[in-house]
C-alpha cells in the first residue's frame, strides 16, 4: 500500500507559469512533509518541508500548503524556469525511537519548456 | 558548505559478488539513513544508525548488513549480489535534535550494476 500517493506522474509547464504537485498520505502519525527535488544522476536535495501545525510555508519561488484533515499537501513553483525542470519527491516522516525515515511518493517528472 | 559523501560512486560486480558501499555523513551529523532507488522508481528506505545503534530497519534484505563507526562514517555490506540490486544507493544524514532529525541531506549516490 503506497502510504504517500503523489500526482501527477509527469508535468509540462510554460516558463514562467505555475507548477502545482500533489501528494496525499494516509498514515495520521506523519508530522513532517519535505519536498525533495533530484536531478538525472543525482541525490535528492531538500528544497523545503512543513509541520502539519501551519497550513502554508514559503521559500522564495516554492510555496508548499497542507490541509490536515483533507492529509494532503501540494508544492507550488511560481514562475517556473527551465532549469527547475527535474523529478520532484514528496515525503513524510514521523518522530519515532532515533530513526525519522522517509516515506516518498512515486515522484513527479517536471519539465519546463522555453 | 560540506556534503554527505560516498563511494565509489560506480561499481560494477557480478552475480554472486560482494559489494561495500560508504558513507561519509556531514561533519557533526550523528544519523546516516540508507536508501536504494531502483530506475524510475522513489527511494525506499533500507536502515537507519544512530550514534553507532541501528535506529530503524525497512526493506533490507537478510543478505545485506551495515554499521556505523565510531566517526559516524557508515558502511553498506551486500552479499550473493543479484541483477535485482542494480541499482542507486544513497546515504543521508542528519542531527539529532528537536528540529533537525527530520532533515536528511542527501549524497551524490553510489550507482551499482549487477552483471
Amino acid at each position: 500500500q503506497q502510504q504517500v500517493k503523489q500526482s501527477p506522474q509527469s508535468l509540462i509547464v510554460q516558463k514562467g507559469g505555475i507548477s502545482i504537485i500533489n501528494c496525499a498520505y494516509e498514515n495520521t502519525a506523519f508530522d513532517y512533509f519535505p519536498w525533495y527535488q533530484q536531478f538525472p544522476g543525482k541525490g535528492p536535495a531538500l528544497l523545503i518541508a512543513i509541520r502539519p501545525d501551519v497550513s502554508e510555508k514559503k521559500e522564495g519561488r516554492f510555496t508548499i500548503s497542507f490541509n490536515k484533515s483533507a492529509k494532503q499537501f501540494s508544492l507550488h513553483i511560481m514562475d517556473s524556469q527551465p532549469g527547475d525542470s527535474a523529478t520532484y519527491f514528496c515525503a513524510a516522516s514521523k518522530s519515532g525511537a532515533g530513526s525519522y525515515q522517509l516515506t516518498f511518493g512515486k515522484g513527479t517528472k517536471l519539465s519546463v519548456i522555453p | 558548505a560540506a556534503g554527505v559523501i560516498q563511494s565509489p560512486r560506480h561499481l560494477i560486480k557480478e552475480k554472486r559478488e560482494t559489494a561495500t558501499l560508504k558513507c561519509y555523513p556531514i561533519p557533526r551529523h550523528d544519523t546516516v539513513y540508507w536508501y536504494q532507488q531502483g530506475p524510475g522508481q522513489d527511494p525506499q528506505f533500507l536502515i537507519s544508525f544512530y550514534e553507532k545503534m541501528q535506529s530503524d530497519k525497512g526493506s533490507i534484505p537478510d543478505r545485506f548488513s551495515a554499521q556505523q563507526f565510531s566517526d559516524y562514517h557508515s558502511e553498506l555490506n551486500m552479499s550473493s549480489l543479484e541483477l535485482g540490486d542494480s541499482a542507486l544507493y544513497f546515504c543521508a544524514s542528519s542531527l539529532a535534535g528537536r528540529k533537525s532529525s527530520y532533515e536528511q541531506y542527501f549524497g551524490p549516490g553510489t550507482r551499482l550494476t549487477v552483471t
